[in-house]
């Protein structure tokens, strides 16, 4: 089955450090890929998505994943993480027969001062 | 710009009852995806309406139903409900093009409670 494991449950950074979430993905064919964020309360938000081309794509707020195809990851990046980045955030996977997203199990990330 | 509206945003309801969630697509939009988020879980995918019809079934129990009506919106309507139904529930839309990728877009989500 198609999935998407995010290894880390739980991350915590200092204010300013870069950071970087794990995802990886089982699945034969080129995924379609992409990085959700929730804010406590809040609905999900599409950072950035990877279907094919450039293996590195550029998101919203300042985040960007690599795609690697030989270690089957999709981890997201950030050079300089802001407090206001605390939320959990989702790598999922499309199934190209459905169209409805697979989420990973998420990581927590807390921002400490 | 015009986001998804959930309705309402919090619901509580006791075992056995019912209850109906309501979803408002973006404009335009004519697909609409139903997700279920329980406690400390990720969200798992329920159902896709699209152009009114159902084009896809995840893990949706029997005792769920949905349908999307003439203006898109669509309402997940639950009975029988159980302490485990306790959940956030998600709308999502996006407007269906020929390429394979379509951006969904997701609501704030209801937070149904059971008792």
């Amino acid at each position: 089955a198609q999935s998407v494991t995010q290894p880390d449950i739980h991350i915590t950074v200092s204010e300013g450090a870069s950071l970087e979430l794990r995802c990886n993905y089982s699945y034969g064919a080129t995924p379609y890929l992409f990085w959700y964020v929730q804010s406590p309360g809040q609905g999900l938000q599409l950072l950035l998505k990877y279907f094919s081309g450039d293996t590195l794509v550029q998101g919203i707020k300042g985040f960007e994943a690599e795609f690697k195809r030989s270690q089957s990851s999709f981890n997201l990046r950030k050079p300089s993480v802001h407090w206001s980045d605390a939320a959990e955030y989702f790598c999922t996977h499309m199934d190209t027969g459905r169209r409805a997203l697979t989420f990973g199990s998420g990581t927590r990330l807390q921002v400490q001062p | 710009a015009a986001g998804v509206i959930q309705s309402p945003r919090h619901l509580i309801k006791e075992k056995r009852e019912t209850a109906t969630l309501k979803c408002y697509p973006i404009p335009r939009h004519d697909t609409v995806y139903w997700y279920q988020q329980g406690p400390g879980q990720d969200p798992q995918f329920l159902i896709s309406f699209y152009e009114k019809m159902q084009s896809d079934k995840g893990s949706i129990p029997d005792r769920f139903s949905a349908q999307q009506f003439s203006d898109y919106h669509s309402e997940l309507n639950m009975s029988s409900l159980e302490l485990g139904d306790s959940a956030l529930y998600f709308c999502a839309s996006s407007h269906f093009r020929q390429e394979i990728y379509n951006e969904q877009f997701f609501g704030p989500g209801t937070r149904l409670t059971v008792l």
